[in-house]
């Protein structure tokens, strides 16, 4: 296993339309995160999931952002009618049970256009 | 709403030197603490966390509830500290997401 891994490592889009990013945490990490961070920025919490079951969502998680982990394994993170604003590196990171030891990826860059 | 203050973007001493990296929270609770550090092209990794009061690559940080303080700290600094540190906060209590500062560049002069 070699961690936390996202696809794709970079997407340019054009206003408007629709991405979708994948993120396949560790094997057994029941926890899975999606973070967003733009240029001189910490990373920004976006949302969590537990097995399948999405437990916390950010304000900053607009009606335009869907995220998904169907069957508790990998999950997918859905912008749809990109915006200039949403141009920001998105990051997975996942972890198991107690402490909370969050491993990260290496991102997946997005550009709008 | 917790927040993390890191109040250096940019920090530069030479190698050998002392660092000492700032980190300043609010939360009204018992947080737990994080440092994490991005080295050149590479993904954000843990370095060290408060409750295991280790060192890690020669790092320490203790936590101060009166200060509000987590401050990351090494005697002599390395060419090889060279990168960007995170401090982060977890509120606990069913919470698992991370509250992170913005960050400090560390540059280590040789």
């Amino acid at each position: 296993d070699t961690g936390v891994s996202q696809d794709p490592r970079h997407k340019i889009t054009k206003r408007g339309q629709n991405v979708t990013f994948r993120c396949d945490p560790i094997s057994e990490h029941n926890r899975l995160y999606w973070y967003r961070q733009t240029l001189g920025q910490g990373p920004e919490f976006l949302t969590y999931f537990q097995n399948e079951a999405q437990l916390e969502k950010s304000r900053l998680l607009s009606d335009r952002f869907s995220a998904e982990r169907p069957k508790g394994s990998f999950s997918t993170l859905e912008i749809q009618r990109t915006e200039q604003g949403d141009s920001a590196m998105y990051l997975c990171a996942s972890s198991l049970g107690t402490p909370n030891l969050q491993y990260f990826g290496p991102g997946t860059r997005l550009t709008v256009t | 709403a917790q927040r993390v203050t890191q109040p250096e973007k940019l920090l530069s001493v030479f190698k050998g030197a002392p660092v000492e990296l700032k980190c300043n929270y609010s939360y009204s609770g018992s947080p737990e603490l994080f440092w994490y550090v991005q080295y050149s092209r590479q993904r954000l990794q843990l370095l060290l966390r408060h409750i295991s009061r280790e060192s890690i690559k020669g790092f320490t940080a203790d936590l101060n509830k009166g200060e509000t303080s987590f401050h990351l700290k090494k005697p002599f600094a390395q060419e090889e500290d060279s990168a960007m540190y995170y401090c982060a906060l977890s509120v606990g209590a069913g919470s698992y997401q991370l509250t992170f500062g913005k960050g400090t560049k560390l540059s280590v002069i040789p």
